[in-house]
């Protein structure tokens, strides 16, 4: 199973959107509408920001959004923040022998 | 409230084994999947694979088959991750995670590093 592909790295200024795509396969991304997001900053563990493509755990703000269109899903930032800065992660479900596989990472940088 | 907390960290020599455990508490252990994930140094997050608290049953990413153990200890509510034959490039941070749902890890280990190097 390889890794998803997502963009090195996205930047933009203090309110501006910022989106990342995370491109995968029929067999993961395109086949089962289980993929979430996770926020990284250096040092930390891995926090979850979206789920089930487009859904939010409590205390994650609103700014955050998750869609997906055939194999490819994206994170959307809108009002982008200075915390928002960090590396994010998409995850799918593969099936039920390799249950997850991750994206390669994006790096936000808030300008 | 959840937590997952794990052991400290290891330095161990090239062809040695680890393992890394993880005690759940807040909620019940058996009721969720457990994974591990692997971060090495500057990259990204890697699957490990992972083990249902509640049977045993497990899950390996095909990479490490052979070299993983997952197992578990209901009666402490804690998960393992033993790893063998270590290379330095299994030098990395290793976290459990909690599955919610597929692919939706909502709670988090705080991260055991393990250094390989001779």
């Amino acid at each position: 199973q390889s890794a998803l592909t997502q963009p090195r790295s996205v930047s933009g200024s203090p309110g501006q959107s910022v989106t990342i795509s995370c491109t995968g396969t029929s067999s993961d991304v395109g086949g089962y509408n289980y993929v979430s997001w996770y926020q990284q900053h250096p040092g930390k563990a891995p926090k979850l920001m979206i789920y089930d493509v487009s859904k939010r755990p409590s205390g994650v703000p609103d700014r955050f959004s998750g869609s997906k269109s055939g194999n490819t899903a994206s994170l959307t930032i809108s009002g982008l923040q200075a915390e928002d800065e960090a590396d994010y992660y998409c995850c799918s479900y593969a099936g039920s022998y390799t249950p997850l596989v991750f994206g390669t990472g994006t790096k936000v940088t808030v300008l | 409230q959840v937590q997952l907390v794990q052991s400290g960290a290891e330095v161990k020599k090239p062809g040695a084994s680890v393992k890394v455990s993880c005690k759940a508490s807040g909620y019940t252990f058996t009721g969720y999947y457990m994974h591990w994930v692997r971060q090495a140094p500057g990259q990204g997050l890697e699957w490990m694979g992972r083990i249902n608290p509640n049977s045993g049953g497990t899950n390996y990413a095909q990479k490490f088959q052979g070299r993983v153990t997952m197992t578990r200890d209901t009666s402490i509510s804690t998960a393992y991750m033993e790893l063998s034959r270590l290379r330095s490039d299994d030098t990395a941070v290793y976290y459990c995670a909690r599955e919610e749902n597929y692919c939706t890890g909502d709670y988090w280990g705080q991260g055991t590093l393990v250094t390989v190097s001779s």
